[in-house]
C-alpha cells in the first residue's frame, strides 16, 4: 500500500532564507509524486509533480523538489522564502495504476518577516 | 482559471436532513473523480473514487449508504450526505483526474447543527 510521511508538523524560517519541507514515500513500482499547498479555508493548489525524467523538478511560485529514489524522498525546497509562502503543504503519491492520491499529514510552513 | 468547480462552498443543514455537494470538471471530461474529507488542521482522507457511469468505490470505513456518490456525466460528480449528523461536519474536497495531474476543487464546508 502507498504511504507518505511528512516528519515535521511545522517548519519555521525567516524571510529570505532557504526552506525545505521534507517528504518520504512508499509505493509499489514507480512513484508519481506531488506537492500541493493549502491556504486557510481553501482547496489545494498544485505546486509541482514528478513522474519521470530529471530528479529536480521546478514548479510554481519558485518552488522545486528533488526526487531521490534511493532515499525514497521528495523534499520541497525554495531558495528564498517569502512571508506569503506561509501555508499548509501536502506531499502526495500515487502509483502507476493511477489510483487516488494518498496524502501526508501536512506540514505548516511559517515564514517570519 | 479554475479547472474544478465545487458547490456550495459553505452549507449549514439541520441534523437529519440531506445535503448535496457538486463537483464539476470545467476543462476536460473526467471519467474519474475523487472525494476527500478533511478535518481542521489534518490531512485529506480519501472517501471514495467516483467512476462515470458506474458505482463509486468506497474506502474502508466509509459508509456508502450515508455518503452517496453519483457520477452521471463526464463533467459532474455529486456527493450527498444523507441523514446528516453533527459529526459529519467537515471540509469536503473533490478532485479530478487529469491524467498525470490531479486537480482539486475549492472545497465545501459542511456544518450540521
Amino acid at each position: 500500500a502507498q504511504s507518505v510521511a511528512q516528519p515535521e508538523d511545522q517548519v519555521n524560517v525567516a524571510e529570505g532564507n532557504p526552506l525545505t519541507v521534507k517528504c518520504t514515500y512508499s509505493v509499489s513500482g514507480n512513484p508519481y509524486l506531488f506537492w500541493y499547498v493549502q491556504y486557510p479555508n481553501r482547496g489545494l493548489q498544485f505546486l509541482l509533480k514528478y513522474i519521470t525524467g530529471d530528479n529536480l523538478v521546478k514548479g510554481s511560485y519558485g518552488f522545486e523538489a528533488e526526487f531521490n529514489k534511493s532515499q525514497t524522498s521528495f523534499h520541497l525546497k525554495k531558495p528564498s522564502a517569502l512571508v506569503s509562502d506561509s501555508a499548509l503543504y501536502f506531499c502526495a503519491v500515487r502509483d502507476e495504476a493511477g489510483t487516488a492520491l494518498i496524502f501526508g499529514k501536512g506540514t505548516t510552513l511559517s515564514v517570519s518577516s | 482559471g479554475a479547472v474544478v468547480s465545487q458547490h456550495p462552498s459553505r452549507v449549514i443543514c439541520k441534523s437529519g436532513t440531506s445535503v448535496k455537494i457538486e463537483c464539476r470538471s470545467l476543462d476536460f471530461q473526467a471519467t474519474t473523480m475523487f472525494w476527500y474529507r478533511q478535518f481542521p488542521k489534518q490531512s485529506l482522507m480519501l472517501m471514495a473514487t467516483s467512476n462515470e457511469g458506474s458505482k463509486a468505490t468506497y474506502e474502508q470505513g466509509v459508509e456508502k449508504d450515508k455518503f452517496l456518490i453519483n457520477h452521471a456525466s463526464l463533467t459532474l460528480s455529486t456527493l450527498t450526505v444523507t441523514s446528516a449528523h453533527p459529526e459529519d461536519s467537515s471540509f469536503y474536497i473533490c478532485s479530478v483526474d487529469g491524467g498525470n495531474t490531479i486537480y482539486f476543487g475549492e472545497g465545501s464546508w459542511l456544518t450540521v447543527v
